[in-house]
Order: structure tokens, then sequence, then C-alpha cells
């Protein structure tokens, strides 16, 4: 089973500044595995970014994603203030498997 | 707009078996995608539990899958969740989700199972 680590497990930030969020693997995964996830509380996740670097429908061009092999990254440009939630990374192996990452919870400084 | 909703027992006894309904409006699940389900514990992250395509292939997360099935009914336009031999670390929000492109793009609101006696 391929692990999912990421970092940091929490992100104080104010609105307007950048978050950068890592994702990293204990195994290299395809980019075309790797997908990130918003989730707030008593929410379903939402999907944001698949394929490591494509957004989801209705998704804001603010959010990014990178990477490749086993290091990948989730960057908003600028938080709003409904950004603020925790981010899940989430990868498919061909076991087949999925699974996500611990979370990162990006809090109001 | 596909639109899922689970159903099922908000509370279930130790060494019973769970089952949850995911029904899916917006789609005709016969017609394509895989549907999958998803919890996640109190307070903790999520954990893939199993999916199956619209044909009725399986697949399931191998720690689990000696106690987990999958099915499809596509008269009633749902599919569902079984797990059995539940302990107290079952007890988790379940979702149902539609994924393609090896990512969950729909998700249901999810159901609270609490596992107590």
């Amino acid at each position: 089973e391929i692990v999912l680590t990421q970092s940091p497990g929490t992100l104080s930030l104010s609105p307007g500044e950048r978050a950068t969020l890592s994702c990293r693997a204990s195994q290299s995964v395809s980019s075309s595995y790797l997908a990130w996830y918003q989730q707030k509380p008593g929410q379903a996740p939402r999907l944001l970014i698949y394929a490591a670097s494509i957004r989801a429908t209705g998704i804001p061009d603010r959010f990014s994603g990178s990477g490749s092999g086993t290091d990948f990254t989730l960057t908003i440009s600028r938080l709003e203030p409904e950004d603020f939630a925790v981010y899940y990374c989430q990868q498919y192996d061909s076991s087949p498997e999925f699974t996500f990452g611990p979370g990162t919870k990006v809090d109001i400084k | 707009q596909v639109q899922l909703q689970e159903s099922g027992p908000g509370l279930v006894k130790p060494s019973e078996t769970l089952s949850l309904t995911c029904t899916v409006s917006g789609f005709s699940i016969g017609s394509g995608y895989y549907w999958g389900w998803i919890r996640q514990p109190p307070g903790k992250g999520l954990e893939w539990i199993g999916s199956l395509y619209h044909s009725g292939s399986t697949y399931y997360k191998a720690s689990l899958s000696s106690r987990v099935t999958i099915s499809l009914d596509t008269s009633k336009n749902h599919f569902s969740l079984m797990l059995s031999s539940l302990t107290a670390a079952d007890t988790a929000v379940y979702f149902c989700a539609r994924h393609r492109d090896y990512t969950f793009d729909y998700w249901g609101q999810g159901a609270l199972v609490t596992v107590s006696s």
C-alpha cells in the first residue's frame, strides 16, 4: 500500500496570503492518479485538482497543483475566507487501491 | 446534476452487519463510471472501502475485503455497502461517491454510523 504523508499538519495564515501544502508518497505515484480535495466541517470532500494539476469543474484559478513522482504540492495563491478548511491528497495504485493522506488544516491566523 | 444520498441505520450493534444504500439521481448508474464507498471516523481522515463498476465488478481495500460486499441495483438506481463483524473501530461517517479519472468527483453528504451496544 502506498502511504501518503502531508505537511504541515496545520497551516495558520491570514486571508490574502499564499498557502503551500505538501503531499509526499512512500513510492512513486503516476501524476495521472494524484488528486486534492477540500473538506469543510460537516461536509463531504470536494474535488479540487485531479491528475496532479488539472482543476476540477468550477474550481477557482487561485488553486493550482504541481509535482511528480513522490512529491506533490497544492498551492492557493491568495487565501479567501472560504478557503480555510482541511485539504487531503489522494492517490490510486494498481493494487488496485485508493489511499488518502492524513490532511492539512488551513486555519486563520 | 448528479446527486448521491446515503441511507441506512445510524446505530448498529457490535458483531452485526451494516447495510447502507446510496441512491443516485441525475445519472443512470448502469450507464457507466465506477461507484464507491469511503468512510471517515470522527475527527480523523478518509479511508476508501471499495468500489464497483457499472457492470457489477468490484474491488475492495485489502484489509477490509473479508468483511465488505458492494452491490448494484440498476432498477432502483442505487448501490449498496454491507460491512460485517462490526466493532467500535467501524464507527464513522460513510460517504458514497462516483469516481472517474481515478478521483471521486461527486459525493453524498455522508451518513454517521455508530457501532455500540
